[in-house]
């Protein structure tokens, strides 16, 4: 089977513009989250998806959005860009259809350096 | 509130040594533990999960984990040390909170193995 692809790989942009990340997960996945990765604050939970719907949301502005679509596949969003906001974006899916205790598998992530 | 903790930044330790990477976790009702390995430029990688039964659990690459419900943690072990062992090691739990299931990760743990 395929991994969990992220596209762009890496990407730049500056400060107020807006960035959308696409993220496939593992064929049959149906589980989607996203995470920020930085040195400082390390690895923060964005959002969880299962089944198109948001079950799980981390402490991050409304800046950060999210969405799944009917084949598993999910998008991220950041608007108006800060600086701050320069990290690697992971995502990752499961194959977990109820419970908890699947674990996840991760993509390469999407570089993203706001200047 | 519900945490994970990786006491050391860093973890040096010469090739065919034994390793330990420290995890102790704080969460709710019955814990979910994981551990990954990050290797440089690359998303997270899983290697063992702790769900029920034996406290011993095996994973990838020869690693094993050992469960500790009266000291709550989750220490990483490894009896004999390679330098491709070298790279950034997650413990992660996955607990209940308002919105449903999230995962926690911990800061994380530079392992180097010298040669």
């Amino acid at each position: 089977k395929a991994g969990v692809t992220q596209t762009p790989r890496y990407l730049i942009k500056t400060r107020g513009q807006q960035v959308t990340l696409s993220c496939s997960p593992i064929s049959g996945h149906r589980s989607v989250s996203w995470y920020q990765q930085t040195p400082g604050q390390g690895l923060q939970f964005l959002f969880e998806y299962f089944s198109e719907t948001q079950r799980n949301k981390g402490n991050f502005p409304g800046r950060f959005s999210g969405r799944q679509f009917s084949n598993s596949r999910s998008e991220m969003n950041v608007s108006t860009l800060e600086l701050g906001d320069s990290a690697l974006y992971l995502c990752a899916s499961s194959s977990e259809t109820s419970g908890s205790y699947y674990e996840q598998y991760f993509g390469p992530g999407t570089r993203l350096t706001v200047t | 509130a519900q945490s994970v903790a990786q006491p050391e930044d860093q973890v040096n330790v010469a090739e065919g040594n034994p390793l330990t990477v420290k995890c102790t976790y704080s969460v709710s009702g019955n814990p979910y533990l994981f551990w990954y390995v990050q290797y440089p430029n690359r998303g997270l990688q899983f290697l063992l999960k702790y769900i029920t039964g034996d406290n011993l659990v095996k994973g990838s690459y020869g690693f094993e984990a050992e469960f500790n419900k009266s000291q709550t943690s989750f220490h990483l072990k490894k009896p004999s040390a390679l330098v491709s062992d070298s790279a950034l090691y997650f413990c992660a739990v996955r607990a209940l909170n308002t919105g449903g299931f999230k995962t926690i990760f911990g800061a994380g743990t530079r392992l180097f193995v010298k040669a």
